[in-house]
């Protein structure tokens, strides 16, 4: 398996500008997760779905941050509009019911905004 | 709430040293444990789990993590240290197996001196 593939790697845009990160889990993961990693806050979780519903997004930060997904194999996390406290690396993670509690993540989405 | 708290944010230690990686846990009920290595630029991946059956748990590249419940600690050492280990390590709680929320707590950042 390939892994949860997140994309952009990295992401360089200027406040106001809206941001998508994408990412696609592994196939057969009933559950994803957004989280972001701050120096100064760590990991945060952000949301997280269960067959493509979402469950708790009480960790998204305010409203400018909105999350989908409209299927298995696929969700992004938007921001619209950026500003420069949104830089952070995003990091998607997902895992199947059966598994012993194990995340797997992808390898980050690193954001900068000017 | 679970809750991890680990004590350094920065440990250093010499090749072929002991590392020693404290983390304490709250936790209202009976947790789940794990650790988790992020290596540079890349996303976390599991180290080790505990999951309630022994109390000593042996993970991946000669870890392991030890459960004292009298202590609420789940501190993870090595023998001896590799250039390999120096890595940003994490620990996490869940509520019970499978929970959909893992909890991580600030990190460790290892550094191995030559």
């Amino acid at each position: 398996d390939a892994g949860v593939i997140q994309s952009p790697r990295h992401e360089v845009t200027e406040m106001g500008q809206e941001v998508t990160l994408r990412c696609k889990p592994i196939s057969g993961h009933d559950y994803l997760f957004w989280y972001r990693q701050t120096m100064m806050r760590g990991l945060e979780l952000l949301i997280y779905f269960n067959n493509n519903v979402p469950i708790d997004d009480s960790g998204m930060p305010e409203d400018r941050f909105s999350a989908k997904m409209p299927n298995a194999s696929f969700s992004t996390l938007k921001i619209q509009p950026s500003e420069p406290r949104d830089s952070a690396v995003y990091f998607c993670a997902s895992r199947s019911t059966g598994d012993t509690g194990e995340l797997f993540f992808g390898e980050g989405s690193r954001l900068t905004v000017l | 709430a679970q809750s991890v708290t680990q004590l350094g944010s920065h440990v250093s230690v010499s090749e072929g040293a002991l590392v020693l990686l404290r983390c304490n846990y709250s936790s209202s009920v009976p947790p789940y444990l794990f650790w988790y290595v992020q290596y540079p630029n890349q996303g976390l991946q599991l180290l080790l789990k505990y999951t309630s059956a022994a109390t000593l748990v042996k993970g991946i590249n000669g870890f392991e993590a030890e459960f004292k419940k009298s202590e609420t600690s789940f501190h993870l050492t090595k023998p001896s240290a590799h250039m390999s280990d120096a890595a940003e390590y994490f620990c996490a709680v869940s509520k019970k197996l499978g929970a959909q929320k893992l909890v991580f707590g600030q990190g460790t950042r290892l550094t191995i001196n030559p």
